[in-house]
């Protein structure tokens, strides 16, 4: 069955240090894979969207990696802040399909 | 432009009950997803419609039905509640011509079965 994990339920990093967060699926072959962020009691937010056949997106201090080969996705985000904790999600999506499948995501919390 | 809003925000209900939700999505968008939401199974999708067709579905029980109209408007219906209907509910517009339109999603209903 399909599966899509993110690398772990939590990660705490401290301020100024790049969080790499992981995706990885299964019986899946995602054309486009979406990173969200999602506060606590709001619905998530769209951050950057990958291709399959892009290896490498870049917004601002944020990057996403996508590795179809090894069905991962990396999500970093660099000179983090405390302000970017909160929970991330990776989402897969098909060509054709329209229903996008989520990962449970990482709750990140930057300590200052 | 205004977001997408749904309501009610919370809303506690009995086992057995029925539950109406609704979805206002961003003006222009044609496309409605609805997720469920809760701690142990995370973001669940639940069916998507767009121009007033249901043109995709999750693996829920029957329980579940939705329809949308011709303002794009959406509405979520749970019949015979269970407990475990207990759940954040979300849901999210989009354009939807494409995989690479990006959904906006709604703040989310609050549904307590008790």
């Amino acid at each position: 069955s399909q599966k899509i994990e993110q690398n772990s339920e939590a990660l705490n990093i401290q301020e100024g240090k790049t969080a790499t967060l992981t995706c990885n699926y299964t019986n899946y072959s995602p054309a486009y894979l979406q990173w969200y962020r999602q506060d606590p009691g709001r619905g998530p937010v769209f951050l950057l969207l990958i291709r399959e056949n892009e290896k490498e997106k870049r917004k601002e201090r944020l990057k996403v990696t996508f590795d179809t080969t090894l069905k991962q996705s990396l999500f970093h985000i660099t000179a983090s802040q405390p302000a970017d904790s909160a929970t991330y999600l990776c989402a897969l999506c098909t060509y054709n399909n329209n229903d996008m499948r989520f990962g449970a995501g990482t709750r990140l919390t930057v300590k200052p | 432009k205004a977001g997408v809003t749904q309501t009610p925000r919370y809303l506690i209900k009995t086992r057995g009950q029925q539950v109406t939700l609704s979805c206002s999505p961003i003006s222009g968008h044609r496309s409605v997803s609805w997720y469920q939401q809760t701690p142990g199974q995370g973001l669940q999708f639940l069916f998507e419609y767009f121009s007033e067709t249901q043109r995709n579905k999750g693996n829920f029980p029957g329980r579940f039905s939705g329809r949308q109209f011709s303002n794009s408007r959406s509405e979520m219906n749970v019949s015979t509640l269970e407990l475990g209907d207990s759940a954040l509910y979300l849901c999210a517009s989009s354009r939807g011509t494409s995989g690479t339109d990006t959904q906006y999603f709604g703040p989310g209903t609050r549904l307590t079965v008790l």
